[in-house]
C-alpha cells in the first residue's frame, strides 16, 4: 500500500535547529513536498524534492533519499513564528500515468522561548 | 487580495440543508481541487478538475458534488448536509509542471453541520 509516516508532535527552542522526518512507502514515486500550516490557516508550500539530496532555501532545507523512502525538513535558527504543523506529501504515478498526492498527517512543532 | 478565494469562510448549518462552497482564483491555473481536513485524518481529496470540461472524484466524493463554472471558478456542494461533514474545507490550485506543481490553497471554509 501507500503510506506516509511523520512524528505527531515535536518541541524545540527558539534559535535552535530541528529536523522533522518523513518516511514513505509508495510505488511510482514522483516527488515529495513539504508544506507549513499554521493553526486554522491554509497550508503553504515550503519545498519540493524529486532527486536525492539536499535542497536549501533560506532557513529551511529539505533532504530526500529515494532508496530509503525518507525525507527530512531541517529548520535552522528557529523563530516563534515557526510554530506550526509541517505536512509531508508524496506524489505517485500509477500505471495509467495518473498522479496522486498522498498526505501525511503532519508534525505539530512547538517552538518555545 | 488572495490568489485563491473561498466563500463563505465560516458557515453553520443544519442537517439536511444544501450548502455551496465557492472558490475563485486569479492564478490562471487550470487545475483546481477541493480538500477537507479533519483532526487526526489529515487532508483528503474530495474532487478535482484539470480543466473546465474535466471533473474527477477524489478519495471521499460521496455526499458531495462540484461544478467548474469557468477556469477560475470551482464550487463544492453538499446536497444534504450531515454532521460528519463538519470540517475545514480547502480549495487549491496548481499549474501542471514536471518540475513541481505545488498546490496553492485558499484560506479555508469552516463548515459546521448541526
Amino acid at each position: 500500500g501507500q503510506n506516509i509516516d511523520q512524528p505527531t508532535e515535536m518541541t524545540a527552542t527558539e534559535g535552535a535547529i530541528v529536523q522533522i522526518n518523513c518516511t514513505y512507502q509508495t510505488s511510482g514515486f514522483n516527488g515529495l513536498f513539504w508544506y507549513q500550516q499554521h493553526a486554522g490557516e491554509a497550508p503553504t508550500f515550503l519545498s519540493y524534492n524529486v532527486l536525492d539530496g539536499l535542497e536549501e532555501k533560506g532557513r529551511f532545507s529539505s533532504f530526500l533519499s529515494r532508496s530509503k523512502g525518507y525525507s527530512y525538513l531541517l529548520l535552522k535558527e528557529l523563530q516563534m513564528k515557526d510554530s506550526a504543523s509541517y505536512l509531508c506529501a508524496v506524489r505517485a504515478i500509477n500505471a495509467g500515468n495518473n498522479r496522486k498526492l498522498i498526505w501525511g498527517l503532519g508534525t505539530s512543532l512547538a517552538v518555545n522561548p | 487580495d488572495a490568489d485563491v478565494t473561498q466563500t463563505p469562510r465560516n458557515r453553520i448549518t443544519k442537517t439536511g440543508k444544501r450548502i455551496m462552497l465557492e472558490c475563485s482564483q486569479t492564478k490562471g491555473h487550470d487545475r483546481m481541487y477541493w480538500y477537507r481536513q479533519d483532526p487526526g485524518l489529515g487532508l483528503r481529496l474530495i474532487y478535482y478538475s484539470f480543466d473546465v470540461k474535466d471533473i474527477n472524484k477524489g478519495e471521499i466524493s460521496d455526499g458531495y458534488s462540484v461544478s467548474r463554472q469557468a477556469q477560475a471558478k470551482f464550487s463544492l456542494s453538499l446536497e444534504s448536509a450531515i454532521p460528519n461533514q463538519t470540517a475545514l474545507y480547502f480549495c487549491a490550485t496548481s499549474d501542471y509542471t514536471d518540475g513541481g506543481g505545488e498546490l496553492f490553497f485558499g484560506e479555508g471554509s469552516r463548515l459546521t453541520v448541526l
